[in-house]
């Protein structure tokens, strides 16, 4: 595509409820981030893939946090048993690493309130 | 992790008016991305610059990698420009962005 895509666009969601947020990045794109931001906040990293591997979760806050990317092109975050802590926008980006140029391009977000 | 720090946290400028955010960052890095935040939430991307000087219109940056910061120059600014500015470092060639926690500029008619 010709940029990332997210969706939903925004999701309200009780506490306790399950949610599945989806990413997809540019096509080409072999590296895919998941990043959350706070209210106010930067975005801060959750977790990375270079095609289907995951090379990197050390920013998921706790084990309701999953993320998978099976194919290596479209990715899913889910979030189980959601808190209201969970609530932010939740951003992904993608980059296709070119030598060392790994300029890295962002999806509009998906807003998540829990409540 | 490479800490990012932003500066001003605040901007409040009247139209025409220039301007300069800087960007100060812990270690090394293999390459620097500046991003505008719109109101919508989307990050738009500005520069990718690991080094020199680039222009875009009425935007231009420098990254002096070896003092291990970077300047945003918005000249003549517009309403539109008004947002978040987000500066972002990558460690290495993999991996993630670590970013700053932005500057809010809000440009008044």
């Amino acid at each position: 595509g010709a940029g990332v895509s997210q969706s939903p666009r925004y999701k309200v969601a009780k506490r306790g409820q399950d949610v599945a947020l989806r990413c997809d990045p540019i096509s080409g794109h072999v590296s895919l981030f998941w990043y959350q931001q706070a209210l106010g906040q930067g975005p801060e990293f959750l977790t990375y893939f270079q095609n289907e591997a995951q090379l990197d979760k050390s920013g998921l806050p706790s084990d309701r946090f999953f993320a998978e990317r099976p194919e290596g092109s479209v990715s899913t975050l889910k979030i189980q048993r959601t808190q209201q802590e969970d609530s932010a926008v939740y951003l992904c980006a993608s980059s296709r690493p070119s030598g060392a140029n790994t300029e890295a391009f962002f999806g509009q977000g998906t807003r998540l309130t829990v409540v | 992790g490479i800490q990012v720090e932003q500066s001003p946290p605040d901007l409040i400028l009247q139209e025409g008016a220039n301007s300069t955010l800087r960007c100060n960052f812990s270690d090394s890095v293999n390459n620097l991305q500046w991003f505008h935040q719109n109101p919508w939430g989307q990050l738009i991307n500005l520069f990718y610059i690991p080094s020199g000087t680039k222009q875009n219109g009425r935007l231009s940056a420098t990254t002096v990698a070896t003092e291990r910061y970077s300047l945003l120059y918005i000249s003549s600014s517009q309403t539109t420009d008004s947002g978040v500015y987000f500066c972002a470092v990558h460690r290495s060639t993999l991996g993630r962005l670590y970013f700053g926690r932005g500057t809010q500029l809000t440009v008044w008619p």
